[in-house]
């Protein structure tokens, strides 16, 4: 089955500077790849998301990149700010909806002031 | 984005008593839905997928038995943790899918006492 690893699991940067997380999936077949954002004691909040036909997707601050032939994707925000604070995960998904999502194992991002 | 919500936001039970969670999907309908169990500082552990109208598919190694899952119209689920013992305390979450899109619920704190 699928394997997603994401790394670091622990970021720290000053707010302003740019956070990158990475991940790594295994299943050649995996076409869609959501990053969530989870905060202390919430639910995981889907902040964007890339499907394997796009290789970057940006929204405001966040951007996602993927690359295919290495099975890699990364989560790019810029001008952190404190509220950025959180864990964040990586999914990947192979087929259809019907599918289930595959989780990283989560990177805890600190903004610090 | 879509919303899901969950009630309760957290539970305190007895051992040897059932507690049902509800998951809704508020606007939009979800021909399936997903329970996550997160433990502290862990990624997502998929412990059941349900269609509606149908018996929902379990993990290997979750009891079905103990975990019982109703997912009787397109935006109602529910969970029901039967006979809970201090080691069902957890971070419950549900998910529900828009068209291939995963969204997630706030979660449920379930202690046991």
């Amino acid at each position: 089955g699928e394997n997603v690893e994401q790394h670091p699991s622990t970021l720290s940067v000053q707010e302003g500077d740019s956070a990158v997380i990475k991940c790594t999936y295994s299943d050649s077949a995996s076409n869609y790849f959501p990053w969530y954002k989870q905060e202390l004691g919430k639910g995981p909040q889907l902040i964007i998301d890339i499907r394997s036909n796009v290789g970057e997707k940006k929204d405001q601050r966040i951007a996602v990149t993927l690359n295919k032939t290495a099975k890699h994707f990364s989560l790019h925000i810029t001008e952190t700010q404190p509220e950025d604070s959180a864990v964040y995960f990586c999914a990947a998904r192979a087929g259809s909806g019907y599918s289930t999502l595959t989780f990283g194992k989560g990177t805890m991002l600190l903004v610090s002031p | 984005g879509a919303v899901v919500s969950q009630h309760p936001s957290w539970v305190i039970c007895k051992s040897g008593t059932s507690v049902k969670i509800e998951c809704r999907s508020l606007d939009f309908q979800a021909t399936t839905m997903f329970w996550y169990r997160q433990f502290p500082k862990q990624s997502l552990m998929l412990m059941a997928t349900s269609n509606e109208g149908s018996k929902a598919t379990y993990e290997q190694g979750v009891e079905k038995d103990k975990f019982l899952i109703n997912h009787a119209s397109l935006t109602l689920s529910t969970l029901t943790v039967t006979s809970a013992h201090p080691e069902d305390s957890s971070f419950y979450i549900c998910s529900a899918r828009e068209v291939d899109t995963q969204y997630f619920g706030p979660g449920t704190r379930l202690t046991v006492l």
